[in-house]
């Protein structure tokens, strides 16, 4: 999951195992969250969107979770994939507020598939 | 082809000389933002832009002014540089008016000395 300081959150899997990425975010009134994927010396590349009326949204390969009471996100990838090795960030917006342009990012967690 | 281009991609200058670092987008979005992203900080938003002549503060506005004259480019412009804003910037756009799915440019890696 995501955490304070100069050191990434890691995860190692195997080619084909499963991967679960956490986000813990810090605004309750977030009503729209994404996850983006950033391969190294690229810009950061959207995944997955979900809004804050929904729990569980899937796309190919990719499963975000949403968890309001914990404010807690999560981003399932299925059959990870060396192609898959990158960093991810989770990111929340208040898209209903007054700050509606403003986008928050996680500090990114590390994923690193094994073949 | 649909993009985000900045330029330049890498830069080297010194304390205290103005420069700007030009984004511009060929998908007619409304939505513009600048990020910066530092190790273990993750990207932090500068500026964003709502549309033609509408421009926010994001979390670290400080040191940084932004223009949006015309829909396709929002230039990001370091009056004096210092070299607490030595980082990678990004430059990103969405067609929502607003931070929904943006697509996000190749980065600047800037360094002031």
């Amino acid at each position: 999951g995501e955490s304070v300081g100069l050191h990434l959150p890691t995860l190692s899997v195997q080619e084909g195992d499963n991967s679960i990425i956490n986000c813990a975010y810090s605004n309750s009134a977030s009503d729209y969250f994404i996850w983006y994927k950033q391969e190294s010396g690229k810009g950061p590349q959207f995944i997955i969107d979900i809004r804050s009326n929904m729990d569980k949204r899937q796309g190919q390969r990719v499963t975000v979770l949403l968890n309001k009471t914990v404010k807690h996100l999560s981003l399932q990838i299925a059959a990870t994939q060396p192609g898959d090795s990158a960093v991810y960030f989770c990111a929340e917006n208040d898209a209903g507020g007054t700050s509606y342009g403003k986008l928050t990012f996680g500090q990114g967690t590390i994923l690193t598939v094994h073949p | 082809e649909a993009q985000v281009t900045q330029n330049p991609r890498y830069l080297i200058t010194v304390t205290g000389k103005k420069l700007t670092v030009t984004c511009s987008q060929n998908m007619n979005h409304e939505y513009m933002s600048w990020y910066r992203q530092d190790p273990g900080l993750g990207l932090r938003q500068i500026y964003y832009s709502m549309n033609v002549e509408v421009t926010d503060k994001g979390d670290v506005p400080e040191g940084y002014k932004v223009s949006r004259k015309e829909k396709r480019n929002f230039p990001l412009i370091l009056e004096s540089p210092s070299p607490n804003q030595t980082s990678l910037y990004f430059c990103a756009s969405s067609l929502a008016g607003s931070a929904e799915t943006q697509y996000f440019g190749p980065g600047t890696r800037l360094l002031v000395l």
